[in-house]
């Protein structure tokens, strides 16, 4: 069963610390990843798209992994700030078919 | 934001009414989207257009009717909904279908009484 998973939940965190967002998942066959950020009652954007091929990907102070062999990614984010509040959603793709595969997001809160 | 808008942002309506939500695209792209946001569960992807065919229904009850008069519109119909159809829905568009980048509009709010 495709799947996408995604931890923690929810997670609070101090301003100017970093973090690392999770989710795995079960798609076949994979086409791409991605991870969208969504503020409250706003639509989600993009922060990043991965292949197959690509192991990192930067935007800015979020940086995304992916290990394909073990179907994991991660949301590292850097030196977090007060507008980083929001939830993070990863989005798996299948290959060759219009199928996308939402996690359920993790809710991230940074406190002053 | 401005890439993409929908209209209205918030929706109040009952069992037996007829609404309908308006999504525009000021992107130039070919596909649109419509996806379902309920509390604490996954975007639900609900249609999807290309060059105005619609590819893909994901199951969607026949009480949610879209229409795509061409490229840049899209609209979500809704008739004789139910209280567990209240949710957040979003509109999105890309460049073409597959691996694009889908940008997101700001959801409309539907309250269904």
């Amino acid at each position: 069963k495709n799947q996408v998973e995604q931890s923690p939940q929810s997670l609070i965190i101090l301003e100017g610390k970093n973090c690392t967002l999770q989710c795995n998942y079960t798609v076949s066959p994979f086409s791409n990843l991605r991870w969208y950020k969504q503020d409250t009652g706003r639509g989600p954007v993009s922060l990043t798209i991965m292949t197959f091929s690509e192991n990192t990907k930067s935007n800015g102070r979020y940086t995304a992994t992916l290990d394909a062999d073990t179907k994991q990614s991660s949301l590292h984010i850097t030196a977090s700030q007060l507008s980083d509040s929001a939830s993070y959603i990863c989005v798996v793709s299948v290959e060759n078919f219009n199928k996308f595969y939402f996690g359920s997001g993790t809710k991230l809160n940074v406190k002053p | 934001e401005t890439g993409v808008t929908q209209t209205p942002r918030h929706l109040v309506m009952g069992m037996t009414n007829k609404k309908s939500l308006k999504c525009e695209q000021h992107l130039g792209h070919n596909a649109m989207y419509w996806y379902k946001q309920s509390a604490k569960k996954p975007l639900e992807l609900m249609f999807v257009y290309n060059f105005k065919e619609q590819t893909e229904n994901n199951s969607v009850p026949s009480r949610f009717s879209p229409e795509c008069p061409n490229s840049s519109h899209l609209f979500l119909h809704l008739h004789t909904l139910q209280p567990e159809d209240s949710a957040l829905y979003l509109c999105a568009s890309s460049q073409g279908t597959g691996s694009y980048e889908q940008y997101f509009g700001p959801g409309t709010r539907l309250t269904v009484t």
